[in-house]
């Protein structure tokens, strides 16, 4: 079983659509958790970190079940500009930050 | 105040030789991290130094080595390159081991033939 998993997509959406992606890992003693965005052959960038309460950045809400090992995001009124991969990511030690992502799900963003 | 480079931004390798990939760390940042990403993957952690010492380490074999130097630019070494390491590889520099603004260069693609 794959440390962090996630639905590889492609999700394909029309502009406005409101589209969510989840994540799954096994590693119960995680300690932070993030989404980041990758555009085709760049960088990861961090779009979020993903906190026990939920947060929200604008069109971007993120949530977090540790009981079930579970994180969502969720995008609002999507944009042309937001397609890309989606990177689910898991910081399982408390200290140094050694991430692990999962695979990413792709989003296209139609207009 | 100038970001993670990564050097080279290409490279075309034959099977069985060795290549050394450099990072130059943001400014103000003492940690380095690499990962490596294959085609249709997530990055995957290879190892991490702070203060010039590896401070943990992914499931990679020995032939992935590393050094960082006291200016914290670091160096990634692969030896008996073999297919397989065709990937992108990215380096990721951060203030402390708790990865304070935590930053991806844009890394290196490494092809194998």
């Amino acid at each position: 079983r794959k440390e962090v998993e996630q639905d590889p997509g492609p999700f394909n959406v029309p502009e406005g659509a409101t589209v969510a992606f989840n994540c799954t890992y096994s590693n119960s003693a995680s300690q932070s958790f993030f989404w980041y965005r990758q555009d085709c052959r760049k960088e990861p960038k961090l779009l979020m970190s993903v906190y026990s309460s939920g947060n929200e950045d604008g069109r971007f809400t993120a949530q977090l079940n540790r009981a079930s090992q579970y994180i969502s995001l969720l995008i609002r009124d999507s944009k042309l500009s937001d397609s890309a991969t989606y990177l689910c990511v898991v910081n399982p030690s408390g200290s140094a930050r050694q991430l692990t992502f999962g695979s990413g799900t792709q989003l296209t963003v139609l207009p | 105040e100038t970001g993670v480079t990564q050097s080279p931004t290409h490279l075309i390798k034959t099977r069985g030789q060795q290549v050394t990939l450099r990072c130059s760390s943001q400014s103000g940042h003492n940690t380095v991290s690499w990962y490596q990403q294959a085609l249709g993957q997530g990055p995957q952690f290879i190892f991490q130094y702070y203060r010039e010492e590896e401070n943990g380490r992914g499931n990679f074999p020995p032939r992935f080595s590393g050094l960082q130097f006291p200016n914290y630019s670091s160096e990634l070494n692969v030896n008996a390159l073999e297919l397989d390491d065709s990937a992108l590889y990215l380096c990721a520099s951060s203030l402390g081991d708790r990865g304070y603004g935590y930053t991806f260069g844009s890394g290196t693609r490494l092809t194998v033939v």
